[in-house]
């Protein structure tokens, strides 16, 4: 089964506001990753959160990390229509690395 | 360039033909993992690998078999194909708790 739910499933904004995506998981994780897939291509890793961290930022990239409700957010900025893609949330569980159901953000210009 | 080589990247085979997708990576790493992706259903895996000779199953390993004989390489095999195996497959390797790195992807039809 998976570790992470995402919400919203989908998600269509203006070229310019912020795109915020939510990730809940079920068991304890040493870390939370979000990974980026272009239409049919591979996932391509964003950026990774340990689990004594609380926020962490990559360029217009921000995530937070709740332990206590085990769910994290990726906030994107500024968003351009190059960000139209899904993006999933991934963690370690059990020796495997599971994804999410992923959300997929469509920039409207 | 560190990366992960899928093939074939496009594949139509008929129902029962054995066929094998290759994945290498060249990165050294240890754990190496298959998936599939279908519409609306996300990214499911089928098998990993944490190391050379150890593989384990993982959430649709049905009718999907896999081998590691060494580092770099993680076939997935199938030995009998149907048309509910037509997907999107994904290989990707990483460091144990670490990124993944995926490969291209293979468009597998199977009529």
């Amino acid at each position: 089964s998976q570790q992470g739910e995402e919400d919203p499933q989908a998600l269509s904004i203006q070229e310019g506001e912020n795109a915020t995506m939510n990730c809940s998981y079920k068991t304890s994780i040493n870390n939370l990753q979000w990974y980026r897939q272009n239409s049919g291509r591979g996932l391509v890793h964003l950026i990774l959160i340990r689990s004594n961290e609380r926020e962490k930022h990559s360029g217009r990239l921000r995530v937070t990390l709740d332990t206590s409700k085990k769910s994290s957010s990726l906030l994107i900025t500024a968003s351009r229509a190059a960000d139209t893609a899904s993006y999933f949330c991934a963690s370690w569980g059990a020796q495997k690395l599971v994804f999410g159901q992923g959300t997929r953000l469509t920039i409207n210009p | 360039e560190a990366q992960v080589t899928q093939n074939p990247r496009y594949l139509i085979t008929v129902t029962g033909k054995k066929l094998t997708v290759t994945c290498s990576q060249n990165m050294n790493h240890e754990y190496m993992s298959w998936y599939r992706q279908d519409p609306g259903l996300g990214l499911r895996q089928i098998y990993y690998s944490m190391n050379v000779e150890v593989t384990d199953k993982g959430d649709v390993p049905e009718g999907y078999k896999v081998s590691r004989k060494e580092k770099r390489n993680f076939p997935l095999i199938l030995e009998s194909p149907s048309p509910n195996q037509t997907s999107l497959y994904f290989c990707a390797s990483s460091l144990t708790g670490a990124e993944a790195f995926f490969g291209q992807g293979t468009r597998l039809t199977v009529v």
